[in-house]
């Protein structure tokens, strides 16, 4: 089983809502990431837990908060976005980090902010 | 730092012929190199990969060869489909010792097959 399952697969928000994108994985992986992608453009990386530790943030604006339960769950809360915040967010997960190997893809959450 | 640069497109060819798209990477050490696929809509796809100098990657018809002479990474495909309309993107993978982690990609190549 390779997969990595994303709810909600569409969202529509306002700008003073808050919601909550989810992600979650069965391989054992213990590392996870948040990509933001937009149209016609590579997946831009967010953010990277390891262990359920944040271990990367690429300097992404507070309105963007993840979170990680336990090792099969990833959330990335969301409030106050503007427009330009929307976006294809896809989640990834390998089995560890820094070790060379290949991320596997959800199908990802198209946001659009309103 | 890291990077891969491979042909953007469109690539337009016809149901049947050869497919090659270009893929170059710029790495400090040994990386594992991959193609992903994204169909509209959707999410990106491993397609195949390759972890070491001449190994060869494939899947679906779809193979690459790590050729580390030339730092690069070509795909190819004998004989397209229709259904292989897609984008795709090559990436790569190498741990860097307290960098930024992550796959680094390149640009994504539009592959339009008709009929």
């Amino acid at each position: 089983d390779t997969e990595v399952t994303q709810t909600p697969k569409h969202l529509v928000m306002g700008m003073t809502n808050k919601k909550s994108l989810k992600c979650e994985q069965h391989m054992g992986h213990r590392a996870m990431y948040w990509y933001k992608q937009k149209a016609k453009k590579p997946p831009e990386l967010m953010f990277v837990y390891s262990y359920e530790k944040l271990s990367i943030n690429e300097s992404v604006p507070s309105r963007f908060s993840p979170e990680c339960p336990n090792s099969s769950l990833l959330n990335l809360h969301l409030h106050a976005l503007q427009p330009e915040d929307s976006a294809l967010y896809l989640c990834a997960s390998s089995r560890r980090q820094n070790s060379n190997t290949e991320a596997f893809f959800g199908q990802g959450t198209r946001l659009t902010v309103v | 730092g890291n990077s891969v640069t491979q042909m953007e497109g469109p690539v337009t060819l016809s149901e049947e012929a050869f497919l090659t798209i270009n893929c170059t990477y710029t790495a400090t050490g040994y990386p594992s190199l991959f193609w992903y696929v994204q169909y509209p809509g959707e999410g990106l796809q491993l397609l195949l990969k390759a972890t070491k100098a001449d190994d060869k990657g494939s899947n679906k018809g779809f193979e690459a060869t790590y050729r580390k002479e030339t730092t690069s990474f070509h795909l190819e495909k004998g004989s397209v489909q229709v259904s292989d309309s897609a984008v795709y993107f090559c990436a790569l993978s190498e741990y860097s010792g307290g960098g930024a982690d992550g796959l680094t990609f390149g640009k994504g190549t539009h592959l339009i097959i008709q009929p």
